[in-house]
């Protein structure tokens, strides 16, 4: 089946530093990812739909200036977490949309 | 807005027992929707889905019956195995809507022995 990657699996960075995180369609081309984030013991949250070629569509009461995403190519979608502080720390989970949605493993940030 | 519930893990089983995780939803309009599996260390994965009412999603063993007056798509098994263990979320996408997914928080499953 087909296979999304997200680099790196886990990050701890220090408050007021940017942590870059990839997302990657390993077999397949996807014009539409989606990144989502995940508290302990909470639902996936959608924050944001990326389009290769055009800017991301983000969901109510999350900041497109904190969270820069972007989505240059067919495989490759980022996401950025500017000046990150540890109300950010969080699991981020990308997926990307073939003929289902195919989800990666997800990345953990610790922001200390 | 749209929202998933479904039960509050974590649930502990024998093996070859039966399962149920109830999922019941609030949506405008006629959703799809789906049940996600992630295995410990992995990403999640579609482990089945249906479009519209009364149909039911199947795969290895597993069920859901899309069931609009009660807006529940519970999922079930007859006999589980220790493989299945992971935890499930119960999603939906609006109809006509972004293909953003709505998740349930996911149910646990731990299969004993």
């Amino acid at each position: 089946g087909a296979v999304v990657s997200q680099h790196p699996s886990w990050v701890i960075c220090k408050s007021g530093t940017s942590v870059k995180i990839e997302c990657r369609s390993l077999d397949f081309q996807a014009t539409t990812m989606f990144w989502y984030r995940q508290f302990p013991k909470q639902s996936l949250m959608l924050m944001a739909t990326s389009n290769e070629g055009s800017k991301a569509t983000y969901e109510q009461g999350v900041e497109k200036d904190k969270f820069l995403i972007n989505h240059a190519s067919l495989t490759l979608s980022t996401l950025t977490v500017t000046s990150a502080h540890p109300e950010d720390s969080s699991f981020y989970i990308c997926s990307a949309r073939d003929r289902a949605q195919y989800f990666g493993p997800g990345t953990r940030l610790l922001v200390l | 807005g749209d929202s998933v519930t479904q039960m509050e893990g974590p649930v502990t089983l024998s093996e070859e027992a039966f399962l149920t995780i109830n999922c019941t939803y609030t949506a405008t309009g006629y959703p799809s929707l789906f049940w996600y599996v992630q295995y410990p260390g992995e990403g999640l994965q579609l482990l089945l889905k249906a479009t519209k009412a009364d149909d039911k999603g199947s795969n290895k063993g597993f069920e859901a019956t899309y069931r609009k007056e009660t807006t529940s798509f519970h999922l079930e098994k007859g006999s589980v195995q220790v493989s299945d263990s992971a935890v499930y979320f119960c999603a939906l996408r609006e109809a006509g809507g972004a293909d953003g997914l709505t998740f349930g928080k996911g149910t646990h499953l731990i299969i004993q022995p």
